[in-house]
């Protein structure tokens, strides 16, 4: 089967560094999702990683290891905009169909 | 920019009453999904059609039936209405590629008293 593990929740301070990580199990792989979502509102896309490495778009930087089954979303010098739950979304190949995880609801404090 | 719109942002029904949440996107997207997201149980596909007049069950369709008459229009229904319903309703659109990008609409914050 398919699923996809990260933490529930993470505080991190204001122009810090944050690491949130990913971890999935599948057979099949297309490629690793992460979204934003602030409270009350819709998912935004962020990133999409096909191959191993690091991706960095900005402020944020999306790495992936296929062969873990792991990937992290880096963020950095934190803003409180933020705050905010980050999705990671699997595309295994099943038919168009993505497989997400919880989110992890992340804190930004001053 | 993709833009997907829901036809309300919030909704007040009674129990049994038929309920229906409209979504419409207008890219051009071949494949439309309906979510319904809760506390704890994150987002849960409850139909998607990958072409007009095609649907396929999601992982809670129950309760649940959809209507995609026209390309840029996905509806979701609700036959009769019950307080487990009560839940953010989200609906995604994508374009069949490489990647399956999905883009969602505002969301349907649905209350079923």
């Amino acid at each position: 089967g398919q699923n996809i593990d990260q933490p529930t929740e993470m505080t991190a301070t204001e122009g810090a560094i944050v690491q949130i990580n990913c971890t999935y199990q599948t057979s099949g792989f297309n490629g690793l999702f992460w979204y934003q979502q602030h409270a009350g509102e819709a998912p935004t896309f962020l990133s999409y990683n096909v191959l191993d490495g690091l991706e960095e778009k900005g402020r944020f930087s999306s790495f992936l290891s296929r062969s873990k089954g792991y990937s992290y979303l880096l963020l950095k010098e934190l803003q409180m905009k933020d705050s905010a739950s980050y999705l990671c979304a699997l595309n295994a190949g099943n038919n168009r169909k993505l497989i997400w995880g919880l989110g992890t609801s992340l804190a930004v404090n001053p | 920019d993709v833009k997907v719109t829901q036809s309300s942002r919030y909704l007040v029904k009674r129990t049994g009453e038929k309920v229906f949440l409209e979504c419409v996107q207008d890219m051009d997207h071949e494949n439309m999904f309906w979510y319904r997201q809760d506390p704890g149980l994150g987002l849960r596909l409850i139909y998607f059609s990958y072409d007009v007049k095609m649907k396929e069950k999601g992982d809670i369709p129950e309760g649940y039936s959809v209507s995609r008459e026209k390309k840029e229009r996905f509806s979701l229904i609700l036959e009769s209405a019950s307080t487990n319903q009560t839940s953010m309703y989200l609906c995604a659109s994508s374009w069949t590629g490489r990647t399956d990008t999905q883009y969602f609409g505002p969301g349907t914050r649905l209350t079923v008293l």
